[in-house]
């Protein structure tokens, strides 16, 4: 039973170019959380996807940030134009329903993307 | 608001001692406090969590400690292992809501 899966590991982009970052989430699951982690930071919550929703994008950037969740496949976060201050670790955490802490449920997050800007 | 002070920054401890991290709160309706450990490179981890109707939560020799009133809870591991050298993250959020809010990380060093 495998994890949440992100690719690539490392991505390597030149300023103004576009950046995809993949999230497939773990089996049965349709609830996905992005966090973005600037260096020596701790995480901070970009968006809130179901699978062909966004509930919540309350922390994504105004601009050149877009996510998506489709029907068939994995959740995208798409940064275009990248700038230098974009390099950062890009975390994806799953759940089956929308995540209910009152219960026993917690948020495990897949490898993350480290993006870096040259 | 929903910020979270986390400390120390850093924490250099001898193998076999404890290590203590405290983080506090301002909004009062924070109910689940969950601590992440991150080796370089790698994901933040879940270790333990601690939810607003205990005040104590222990596995084997990690615990977590929880002060409503004073809005506080804090990470403590006895008996340093090398291994336990990371950056360790604390977190909150109120029932009801899916996101996490995340302290500034301490950077926990184990002295062999």
């Amino acid at each position: 039973n495998a994890g949440v899966m992100q690719n690539p590991r490392h991505l390597v982009r030149r300023r103004g170019q576009e950046a995809r970052l993949r999230c497939s989430p773990m089996k049965g699951h349709s609830h996905v959380y992005w966090y973005r982690q600037l260096p020596e930071e701790g995480l901070k919550f970009m968006v809130y996807l179901q699978k062909e929703n966004i509930i919540d994008e309350s922390g994504m950037p105004k601009e050149r940030f877009s996510a998506e969740f489709p029907k068939e496949g994995p959740s995208i976060l798409r940064i275009q134009q990248v700038v230098r201050g974009d390099s950062a670790a890009y975390f994806c955490a799953s759940s089956p329903t929308r995540v209910d802490f009152a219960t026993n449920e917690k948020l495990f997050f897949g490898s993350g993307t480290q993006l870096s800007v040259l | 608001g929903e910020n979270v002070e986390q400390h120390p920054s850093t924490l250099s401890v001898q193998e076999g001692d404890s290590a203590v991290i405290k983080c506090t709160y301002s909004d009062s309706a924070s109910n689940y406090f969950p601590w992440y450990k991150q080796e370089l490179g790698k994901r933040p981890q879940l270790i333990i969590d601690i939810r607003s109707n205990v005040g104590e939560k222990k596995d084997q020799r990690i615990a977590v400690t929880l002060n409503k009133t004073a809005k506080h809870f804090s990470l403590h591991i006895t008996e340093t292992q090398p291994e336990d050298s990371a950056v360790y993250f604390c977190a909150r959020t109120n029932f009801g809501n899916e996101k996490l809010t995340f302290g500034t990380g301490t950077r926990l060093t184990i002295i062999p």
